[in-house]
C-alpha cells in the first residue's frame, strides 16, 4: 500500500506548455511538501502546503485537505524544469510518506 | 550560509562491512531527518531527532541500523553488517523547529554494497 499516489509517473513536454502534477494521499496530514530532484540526486524543496494556495515564480502548488489532494502547476515550461518531481506529506506525528515521483523532460 | 552536508558523497562497501554516514545540518536546526532512497523510487523515512532525542526511529529497516545525534548538531547513521539491499542513497535533511517547516535537504551519500 502507497499513502501518497501521483501521477502521471513521467510526463514529457514541449517547451512553453502548462504542465500539471497531481498527488492523492490517503492519511492525515499536517503538511504536504512538493520537491524537485535533479539528477544526481539534489532534493530542493519547492513548497509546503497545509492549505490553499502557493506561487513561486512560476510554479503554483494547490492543495485540498477535504479530498485529499494537491497539484503542481508548472506555466510556461523551460528545459530546465525537467527532474523529478516529489510530493511528501507529512503525518500528524514526525513520519514522512513520499510519492515515487514524476518524471518531468521538457523538449526545446 | 551553509548548507545540508553530507559525507562521504559516494561509499562502497563488501558485504558484512560496517559503515558510517555523516550529516552536518544546517546550523540551528532542530529537525534532522534520516531517509533512504532505492533507486528510481522515493525517499522512505528512516529516522526524526529533536534537537539530540530520536524521537522516531520507526523507519530504520533492521537493527543493524543506528542513528544518533548525540550534540544535537551532527547526526551519524550507522549500518552494521550491511547487506547488498542497504544499497541505496542516503538522505539527510534539516528543518528549522518542531512544527512543519520547509526541510532542507543534502546531497545524500550514494551506498553501494557488493
Amino acid at each position: 500500500k502507497n499513502e501518497v499516489e501521483q501521477s502521471p509517473q513521467n510526463l514529457t513536454a514541449q517547451e512553453g506548455e502548462f504542465i500539471t502534477i497531481n498527488c492523492s494521499y490517503s492519511v492525515g496530514i499536517s503538511a504536504l511538501h512538493w520537491l524537485q530532484q535533479h539528477p544526481g540526486g539534489g532534493i530542493v524543496s519547492l513548497f509546503m502546503l497545509s492549505s490553499g494556495k502557493k506561487k513561486h515564480g512560476r510554479l503554483i502548488a494547490t492543495i485540498n485537505i477535504q479530498e485529499k489532494h494537491s497539484s503542481l502547476h508548472i506555466t510556461a515550461s523551460h528545459p530546465r524544469d525537467s527532474a523529478v518531481y516529489i510530493c511528501a506529506v507529512r503525518r500528524t506525528g514526525n513520519q514522512f510518506y513520499f510519492g515515487t515521483g514524476t518524471s518531468l523532460t521538457v523538449i526545446p | 550560509g551553509a548548507g545540508v552536508s553530507q559525507s562521504p558523497r559516494y561509499k562502497v562497501a563488501k558485504r558484512g562491512q560496517d559503515v558510517a554516514l555523516r550529516c552536518d545540518p544546517i546550523s540551528g536546526h532542530v529537525s534532522l531527518f534520516w531517509y533512504q532512497q532505492a533507486l528510481g523510487q522515493g525517499p522512505e523515512f528512516l529516522t526524526y531527532f529533536q534537537n539530540e532525542a530520536q524521537l522516531d526511529k520507526s523507519g530504520l529497516p533492521s537493527d543493524r541500523f543506528f542513528a544518533e545525534r548525540p550534540e544535537g548538531s551532527v547526526s551519524t547513521l550507522k549500518i552494521q553488517r550491511t547487506q547488498q539491499e542497504d544499497s541505496a542513497v542516503y538522505l539527510c535533511a534539516s528543518s528549522l523547529g518542531r512544527v512543519p517547516y520547509e526541510q532542507y535537504f543534502g546531497p545524500g551519500t550514494r551506498l553501494t554494497v557488493t
